[in-house]
């Protein structure tokens, strides 16, 4: 009964390059949220997804940021031309149904931008 | 005005002592309520969810929430020293697309 898996566990991208963070939820659930945490900072909401849906992306900044979920594979969130501010432990949550139902983390993406 | 706000602390409790963590939020229409634990370095792992006014207990913890004062707490009985971590309070709003917001969260510290 695996939990939410994500990978890879540390990334290390030199500036201007991409950076993939992958994430499969629990089995069974179909909503996904992406969070951001900076060094001895809160949790950052980024996005919400639903399968092949973006439900609430508010979070996201503007440009180089994107994420999907596809119909069958991982959610992906993409981070194109990173730059050292990028720095960051990016974690995933999913959950069954979408609204008051309970979510569990994964157990992050360290991002390092050299 | 912060949608989840908590006192960052950190809160010292000397061991066996009751930890008290407040949470205060101010989207009144909001129905979910959780608490989790981070450890540093690690993920956040959920340890109470609760829904209605009231206390809610699981073994040493204890949630509480009062909608009318918008304000929700983790009571921690027989604090441990294995307790010290951070404790993120998170909410989803009346909006409902289910997004949920943290908390900066409180840092506990047990001293044996």
């Amino acid at each position: 009964n695996a939990g939410v898996m994500q990978n890879p566990r540390h990334l290390v991208r030199r500036r201007g390059q991409e950076a993939r963070l992958r994430c499969s939820p629990v089995k069974g659930h179909s909503h996904v949220y992406w969070y951001r945490q900076l060094p001895e900072e809160g949790l950052k909401f980024m996005v919400y997804l639903q399968k092949e849906n973006i439900i609430d992306e508010s979070g996201m900044p503007k440009e180089r940021f994107s994420a999907e979920f596809p119909k069958e594979g991982p959610s992906i969130l993409r981070i194109q031309q990173v730059v050292r501010g990028d720095s960051a432990a990016y974690f995933c949550a999913s959950s069954r149904q979408g609204g008051d139902t309970e979510a569990f983390f994964g157990q992050g993406t360290r991002l390092t931008v050299v | 005005q912060k949608e989840v706000e908590q006192n960052s602390g950190p809160l010292s409790v000397p061991e066996g002592a009751i930890a008290s963590l407040n949470c205060t939020y101010s989207d009144r229409g909001s129905q979910s309520f959780f608490w989790y634990r981070q450890y540093s370095g690690k993920s956040p792992e959920l340890i109470m969810s609760i829904y209605s006014n009231g206390d809610k207990e699981d073994g040493r913890f204890t949630a509480q929430l009062n909608k009318a004062s918008q304000y929700v707490s983790l009571l921690i009985r027989d604090s441990q020293p294995s307790d010290s971590a951070t404790y993120l309070c998170a909410v989803i709003g009346s909006g409902n697309t289910g997004k949920l917001i943290f908390g900066q969260g409180t840092t506990l510290q047990v001293k044996p």
